[in-house]
């Protein structure tokens, strides 16, 4: 089955400790992306890849970072996690290619910094 | 900065009732424009995704228009159904590779 697999489903952590929630795609996609949602402020871009090796920022990269060694997998690292990172976080995966490409979103990550 | 709306905010209609669902946004250079449904607590599902170049895309009862001049497109959704029901965003890129911009999106509520 063709999917966007992110873990963990749900995360409490503590403010300043290192993680890193990982996303896999089984699609041969090459551009991946990171969204953060929350009330209010609705979906927001974090990082993107167009593919191995090549990433670029989107709209709210501060306090995060990624990294794309392999097409499959784009993990999503927070070095030093504060509480206004408390958010429902999403990859996503897509080819770019065809007239209607769609996303394949993963199920979410539930992050909650205290 | 490319900034994208949605009117309205939230939506609720009878069984079988067909629906228009707006988004606006400012800057119309854009390169595409899509719609997007996300199901309470899940993640986005692609519905229909309208290159710069193209007026319109059809998929099943989904009609989703283009009109880069004005900075709006429209989805609309024909004989509603309850599972239909979800949240509706649309999102537009600026450039082949840069930034996607969400909407706030419209919930929907269709009522058997």
């Amino acid at each position: 089955e063709a999917q966007v697999t992110q873990n963990p489903r749900y995360l409490i952590t503590v403010t300043g400790k290192k993680l890193t929630v990982t996303c896999s795609q089984n699609m041969n996609h090459e551009y991946m992306s990171w969204y953060r949602q929350d009330p209010g402020l609705g979906l927001r871009q974090i990082y993107y890849s167009m593919n191995v090796e090549v990433t670029d920022k989107g709209d709210v990269p501060e306090g995060y970072k990624v990294s794309r060694k392999e097409k499959r997998n784009f993990p999503l690292i927070l070095e030093s996690p504060s509480p206004n990172q408390t958010s429902l976080y999403f990859c996503a995966s897509t080819t770019r290619q065809g007239p209607n490409y769609g996303y394949t979103f993963g199920s979410g990550t539930r992050l909650t910094v205290v | 900065k490319q900034e994208v709306t949605q009117i309205p905010a939230a939506l609720s209609v009878p069984e079988g009732e067909n629906l228009v669902l707006n988004c606006s946004f400012t800057d119309s250079a854009i390169y595409n424009l899509q719609w997007f449904r996300q199901d309470p607590g899940k993640g986005l599902t692609s519905l229909l995704l309208i290159q710069s170049s193209q007026r319109e895309q059809t998929s099943g009862r989904l009609n989703a228009s283009l009109d880069k001049s004005s900075g709006r497109s429209t989805l609309y959704i024909a004989a509603s159904q309850p599972g239909d029901s979800a949240t509706y965003l649309c999102a537009v890129e600026k450039t082949s590779y840069d930034k996607v911009i969400f909407g706030p999106g419209t919930s929907l509520s269709v009522i058997p």
